[in-house]
């Protein structure tokens, strides 16, 4: 497509839940990335992809977290029994993977999750 | 570990100020710096990069200088406009394929008519 593009754009969850969150990476990028956006913490990395493999899950918060990537496409955040210490904008974003370190991230609009 | 420091906010200026924003950094080997705005209601987009010492990134008005030996990536603008309005983080990529961002805590800046 033409961006990375991100859903649901919103979720209000009640405590306890589990919740899905989806990215579409830019076609042909292999290199995906999950960031958290929350107040008291800033912008965070959670998990790197290279294709359907994610070397770096350094970022994860808790095994309550994890993710998956299917085709070299599409990707999954997974929260489980969500906590309100989750809530926070959740960010996707994608690079060709080709030049390392040097590579502009293409980021999506991002998803907000409410955890109540 | 990489980390990133950014001068405190909120900043406001007056239209057509010079603006500078702060940031240094702690990395090992020979990070990429980069600045990545996000204007309001909108997702983050880059602003601007340099990938190795004394590069000098630029766009839409502003420049930024890699400095090695301050460890600093200082962003600048000669004169600011109402629609520079935005959160400006500065973020780094440490060297190898997995150029996950380590970003500063961001800046709002607003610029007022």
């Amino acid at each position: 497509g033409a961006g990375v593009s991100q859903s649901p754009s919103n979720k209000v969850t009640e405590k306890g839940k589990d919740v899905e969150l989806r990215c579409d990476p830019i076609s042909g990028h292999t290199a995906l990335y999950w960031y958290r956006q929350s107040l008291g913490q800033g912008l965070e990395f959670l998990i790197y992809f290279q294709g359907n493999s994610a070397p770096d899950k350094s970022g994860l918060p808790s095994d309550r977290f994890s993710a998956e990537r299917t085709g070299g496409s599409v990707s999954t955040l997974t929260i489980q029994r969500t906590q309100q210490e989750d809530s926070a904008v959740y960010l996707c974003a994608s690079s060709s993977g080709l030049a390392g370190s040097q590579e502009t991230q293409y980021f999506g609009p991002g998803t907000r999750l409410l955890v109540l | 570990g990489n980390s990133v420091t950014q001068m405190e906010g909120p900043v406001t200026l007056s239209e057509e100020a010079f603006l500078t924003i702060n940031c240094t950094y702690t990395a090992t080997g020979y990070p990429s710096l980069f600045w990545y705005v996000q204007y309001p209601g909108e997702g983050l987009q880059l602003l601007l990069k340099a990938t190795k010492a004394d590069d000098k990134g630029s766009n839409k008005g502003f420049e930024a200088t890699y400095r090695k030996e301050t460890t600093s990536f200082h962003l600048e603008k000669g004169s600011v406009q109402v629609s520079d309005s935005a959160v400006y983080f500065c973020a780094l990529s440490d060297t190898g394929a997995n150029s996950k961002l380590t970003f500063g805590k961001g800046i709002t800046l607003s610029v007022r008519p």
